[in-house]
């Protein structure tokens, strides 16, 4: 297994411009999120989907797209891109919390964002 | 929603020390409190974690309390190693909010030789 994968691994945008932030991964996972890492702040949630074709806002959403089109793939969309959102964006995946017991989140390998 | 706060930010150890991270939470409906390390440019990995119905866990080297009334948890990590350091992340979930993780803001410790 691959585990939770994410590309691009390094990029550079101007204001305005828009991209998507790819993430997949390969173990069945029902629920995926996607967090940024600022310093001194920890992991922030922006979205995340409990399952194919649902999603839902994080604690900061804005300026953000995501869909859930397969179990498999996350991507992240930032609409126009704007310096405040300069980071590193963290993809995550878990298994569905069942009966009550929690499940590990896996966490992918990072994309560092830089909004010049 | 939940707040999270972690403390202290940075933690400076001589190898064999002990370190001890702590970490307040704000809502009384979280009942699970998972432990991330960071090293540096990699991704977090879960530690250790811990449930609402359980005051202490170990493994081997690392810890971690809860006191649900004062709505706080600690990390503790024993006879420390150089590997140690890295930064460690805190968090909370509640059962209402499935897997929605809420961070705190992170410790970086470092193992002095």
């Amino acid at each position: 297994n691959a585990g939770v994968t994410q590309t691009p691994k390094f990029q550079v945008l101007k204001t305005g411009q828009s991209m998507t932030l790819q993430c997949a991964q390969d173990m069945n996972h029902e629920y995926m999120s996607w967090y940024r890492q600022d310093p001194g702040m920890g992991l922030r949630l922006i979205h995340y989907s409990v399952g194919a074709g649902i999603t839902d806002q994080g604690e900061v959403p804005n300026g953000y797209n995501v869909s859930r089109s397969t179990t498999e793939d996350f991507p992240l969309r930032l609409l126009s891109a704007a310096p405040s959102q300069t980071s590193v964006y963290f993809c995550a995946s878990s298994p569905t919390k069942r009966g009550g017991s929690y499940n590990e989140q896996f966490f992918g390998p990072g994309t560092r964002l830089t909004v010049l | 929603g939940e707040n999270v706060e972690q403390h202290p930010s940075t933690l400076s150890v001589q190898e064999g020390d002990s370190a001890v991270i702590k970490c307040t939470y704000s809502d009384s409906a979280s009942n699970y409190f998972p432990w991330y390390k960071q090293e540096l440019g990699k991704r977090p990995q879960l530690i250790i974690d811990i449930r609402s119905n359980v005051g202490e866990k170990k493994d081997q080297r690392i810890a971690v309390t809860l006191n649900k009334t004062a709505k706080h948890f600690s990390l503790h990590i024993t006879e420390t190693q150089p590997e140690d350091s890295a930064v460690y992340f805190c968090a909370a979930s509640m059962a209402a909010a499935g897997n929605k993780l809420t961070f705190g803001g992170g410790t970086r410790v470092l193992v002095k030789p």
